[in-house]
């Protein structure tokens, strides 16, 4: 597609229960990045990936946390036992190219989580 | 600690002012970009600066990268309420994109 398509837009999950969001990144878009937007507006890198091998996974909480981006599939970002500070904005990014050259990265709209 | 600090934090002024948002590290970045972000939507590159010193312009908006490729600004001239929004400025650190905390700016009309 032309553009990063996540979803869902909202999900609500009580506190222990499991959440999971996908991400379709842009066609031809060799790189995916997860991140989290809380309160303050910052935005926490969590992992990225080159095609379905991880990049980068320095900024997930492993304890919980998963993600995987196979094939002729979705990319997913699964929380297990959601925690009320999971509560936030999970933005997607896919990229052309990174690092030899200053890729751009192109944002879905993000998937708002609200743990109760 | 934040590896790109951004200030001001919030910024709030009148149709028609200027304004000046700084990006600051103690680290080297080969390059720096700067994002806008819209309520509820994700955040939009706008610039990408990539030579020590270099100066970019973007219609109102001018970017600025450090001699030493560690700070770049954001001026805008005569803000409209349009310009309204979250600006982040980003680098490639490792093998990930890290952003500053962001400075939200409001112009009222």
């Amino acid at each position: 597609g032309e553009e990063v398509a996540q979803t869902p837009k909202h999900l609500v999950r009580g506190e222990g229960q499991k959440a999971k969001l996908y991400c379709a990144p842009i066609k031809g878009h060799s790189y995916v990045f997860w991140y989290q937007q809380v309160l303050k507006n910052e935005f926490k890198f969590l992992i990225s990936f080159q095609n379905e091998n991880v990049f980068d996974e320095t900024g997930m909480p492993k304890e919980r946390f998963s993600a995987k981006c196979l094939p002729n599939s979705p990319c997913s970002l699964e929380i297990q036992a959601t925690k009320l500070e999971d509560s936030a904005v999970y933005f997607c990014a896919s990229s052309q190219s990174f690092g030899s050259s200053p890729g751009e990265l192109f944002f879905g709209e993000g998937s708002r989580l609200t743990v109760l | 600690t934040q590896l790109l600090e951004q200030s001001p934090q919030f910024l709030s002024i009148q149709e028609g002012e200027n304004l000046t948002v700084y990006c600051n590290s103690s680290s080297v970045f080969s390059s720096l970009q700067w994002y806008r972000q819209e309520p509820g939507e994700g955040p939009v590159l706008l610039v990408t600066v990539v030579t020590g010193g270099e100066v970019k312009k973007l219609k109102r908006l001018t970017f600025q990268f450090g001699d030493a490729r560690k700070d770049s600004s954001l001026h805008i001239t005569a803000a409209q309420p349009g310009d309204t929004g979250l600006y982040l400025c980003a680098g490639e650190y490792g093998n990930k994109l890290v952003f500053g905390a962001g400075t939200i700016l409001r112009v009222k009309s």
